[in-house]
């Protein structure tokens, strides 16, 4: 039971770039999140999904753009990189209703310069 | 929309002592979660403690508990025995019941724990 993990674990883009994050979760979660954390602050939501085929917008969703074909995987597309994206990536499965947690994967740092 | 904020940037305290994180939450909802995340330098968000909103008894997890006070909407973590592996970054997070059940997360206090 591998959990929530996420591909890839480090990342350097050029600016105009583009690239797909990938979440992956073996416990039958219904609800998925991406979250971006900047340096000294705490997790803001970017794009979440509470079924497979179906994705919302959370809280900076602006420049992503997610999708959840499969229900194990959420896939947080960057279009066109740009250097204020720099951050660390965190995708998370919501366990509901036993646990009310959301478990979280390894996160990504992505540096665009 | 729900508001987390931890005023102490930064805390330290002395291996085995006892140390309390505040937390305090700005919403119109009664029914919710809310918890303590820790991240050490590996990156790896990991659940502390979880409190359920309308239980009334504090949440406890071995060293760690919490002081839930509702109608103040506070929500702080007490940390007793520390050990140097508590150093870490612990965020506080809310999480309205139902409703996308989406996290909103305060901006962390840095607790270094000294030998």
């Amino acid at each position: 039971n591998a959990g929530v993990t996420q591909t890839p674990k480090f990342r350097v883009l050029k600016t105009g770039q583009s690239m797909t994050l990938l979440c992956a979760q073996d416990m039958n979660h219904e609800y998925m999140y991406w979250y971006r954390q900047d340096p000294g602050m705490g997790l803001r939501l970017i794009h979440y999904s509470v079924g497979e085929g179906t994705t919302a917008k959370g809280e900076v969703p602006d420049g992503y753009n997610v999708s959840r074909l499969k229900k194990q995987n959420f896939l947080l597309g960057l279009e066109s990189a740009a250097p204020s994206q720099t951050s660390v990536y965190f995708c998370a499965s919501f366990a509901a209703p036993t646990y009310n947690e959301q478990f979280f994967g390894p996160g990504t740092r992505l540096t665009v310069l | 929309a729900q508001t987390v904020t931890q005023s102490q940037p930064e805390m330290s305290v002395q291996e085995a002592e006892t140390v309390t994180l505040s937390c305090t939450y700005d919403t119109s909802e009664n029914n919710y979660y809310l918890f303590w995340y820790k991240q050490p330098p590996s990156r790896q968000m990991i659940l502390v403690i979880r409190q359920e909103a309308y239980k009334q008894q504090n949440a406890t997890e071995n060293r760690f508990s919490v002081n839930f006070q509702k109608a103040a909407k506070s929500f702080s973590l007490k940390i007793s025995d520390s050990q140097l592996g508590d150093t870490a970054m612990y965020f506080c997070a809310f999480m309205k019941h139902y409703a996308g059940n989406m996290l909103t997360f305060g901006g962390g206090t840095r607790l270094m724990v000294k030998p």
